[in-house]
């Protein structure tokens, strides 16, 4: 398996665009969970779904932030519009469904460095 | 609720010495607890976790964890450093019925020198 796949690796932009990130999780996995690390508040849980469906976006800092996930094996992040504080490093993981592989383990996707200018 | 303290931000050791990480937990619930790696520019890998088996735990790269619930404690621990150990390791602490609720540690930058 390929493990869980996010794109793009690097984001530039400047204030006030929209950015979209992309994750693919494993497949297989049911939960999917953005998070977001900055030096200054570490790894912050931003949302995650279960079955496709939002369980918990209690984490997401602000109406310009939203996340959806249409199907099993897509989801992204957008921001709109960006701040220069939104800059930090974006995970995605995946999990697989507990009942049937018996497991939390999350697995973490090699995160979108966003910088906002 | 749960949450998770991980004792010491910097760790600095020679190469080929032991290595301890440390790591305290509070949890409402039997706690699933993890370790995770984080390379330079890179995801975080699972190093190894507890979830109510056996209280010493193995995981990769040599890397081990003892579950002390007396302590509240799950440190990490490696005999002999290596320098590609050099990294960021997170604590987590997973104590909700759903296991949703992940608390992340604020992490150690383990250094290896040489």
């Amino acid at each position: 398996d390929a493990g869980v796949i996010q794109s793009p690796r690097h984001e530039v932009t400047e204030m006030g665009q929209e950015v979209t990130l992309r994750c693919k999780p494993i497949s297989g996995h049911n939960s999917l969970f953005w998070y977001r690390q900055t030096m200054m508040r570490g790894l912050e849980l931003l949302i995650y779904f279960n079955n496709n469906v939002p369980i918990d976006d209690s984490g997401m800092p602000e109406d310009r932030f939203s996340a959806k996930m249409p199907n099993a094996s897509f989801s992204t992040l957008k921001i709109q519009p960006s701040e220069p504080r939104d800059s930090a490093v974006y995970f995605c993981a995946s999990r697989a469904r507990r009942g049937a592989f018996n497991t939390d383990t999350q697995y973490f996707g090699p995160g979108t460095r966003l910088t906002v200018l | 609720a749960q949450s998770v303290t991980q004792l010491d931000s910097h760790v600095s050791v020679s190469e080929g010495t032991p290595v301890l990480l440390r790591c305290n937990y509070s949890s409402s619930y039997s706690p699933s607890l993890f370790w995770y790696v984080q390379h330079p520019n890179k995801g975080l890998q699972l190093l190894l976790k507890y979830t109510s088996a056996a209280t010493l735990v193995k995981g990769i790269n040599g890397f081990e964890a003892e579950f002390k619930k007396s302590e509240t404690s799950f440190h990490l621990t490696k005999p002999s450093a290596h320098m590609s150990d050099a990294a960021e390791y997170f604590c987590v602490v997973s104590g909700s019925l759903n296991n949703n609720d992940m608390r992340f540690g604020a992490g150690t930058r383990l250094t290896v020198k040489p």
